[in-house]
């Protein structure tokens, strides 16, 4: 079964851009698409990226996606306040009888 | 606009069953290549997804609790639900319902706001 592994936390100062991990412990993870959450504090989910590097309607072009094997990347630049929030990876596990996996997700701190 | 609410008991005894139901308005539960689904955040740790359906009846579980875990949809009321039968203290958690729209995971569509279940006698 896969598990997707963040850092537990990330910071930046306004302005600057910001970095998130996501690492797979399995290579059925490199056969499937990555998509990315933002939770504000006392919120629902929201769809930052889909399908590894696509941005739903609204998504600022500040926000990108990466992924390269079993791991893949969340970057947000021109970091601003409204971007403190924790930050989830997700992917189909196709292993077994496939299940939906979130990552361990990461705190973002604006300083 | 789409939205969707969350509805059920704030609590529920261990061994028992949970029940929610997410009443979805706005658009029709029916409508083509719309999923729903349940995902689940316990107090201060991350989401599991917990189950999709679509409007057809076709189910899609997560394998860790597929064993506990029913979800339906009642095309007549706009709704769907789910069940966690035998449920324990690690079933405490804020259920989200959530809209996906092309296949059963991909959230593109609105979330509810959430209820907190707890599991407690």
């Amino acid at each position: 079964q896969s598990v997707l592994t963040q850092p537990p936390s990330a910071s930046g100062t306004p302005g600057q851009k910001v970095t998130i991990s996501c690492s797979a412990n399995t290579s059925n993870f490199g056969r499937n698409y990555v998509y990315w959450f933002q939770q504000l504090p006392g919120t629902a989910p929201k769809l930052l990226i889909f399908r590894n590097n696509q941005r739903p309607t609204g998504v600022p072009d500040r926000v990108s996606g990466s992924k390269s094997g079993t791991s893949a990347s969340l970057a947000i630049s021109g970091l601003r306040s409204e971007d403190e929030a924790d930050y989830y990876c997700a992917a189909w596990d196709d292993s077994l009888s496939g299940n939906y996996v979130f990552g361990t997700g990461t705190k973002v701190t604006v300083l | 606009q789409l939205q969707l609410q969350e509805s059920g008991p704030g609590q529920v005894k261990p061994s028992e069953t949970l029940s929610l139901t997410c009443t979805v308005s706005g658009d029709s539960i029916s409508r083509n290549n719309y999923y729903w689904g349940w995902i689940r955040q316990p107090p201060g740790k991350g989401l599991e997804w917990i189950a999709s359906i679509y409007s057809s009846g076709s189910t899609y579980y997560n394998p860790s609790l597929k064993s506990r875990v029913t979800i339906s949809v009642d095309t007549s009321k706009n709704q769907f639900s789910l069940k966690v039968t035998s449920v324990t203290a690690a079933d405490t958690a804020v259920y989200y319902c959530a809209n996906a729209i092309g296949g059963p995971v991909d959230w593109f569509g609105p979330w509810g706001q959430g209820t907190l279940v707890t599991v407690s006698s």
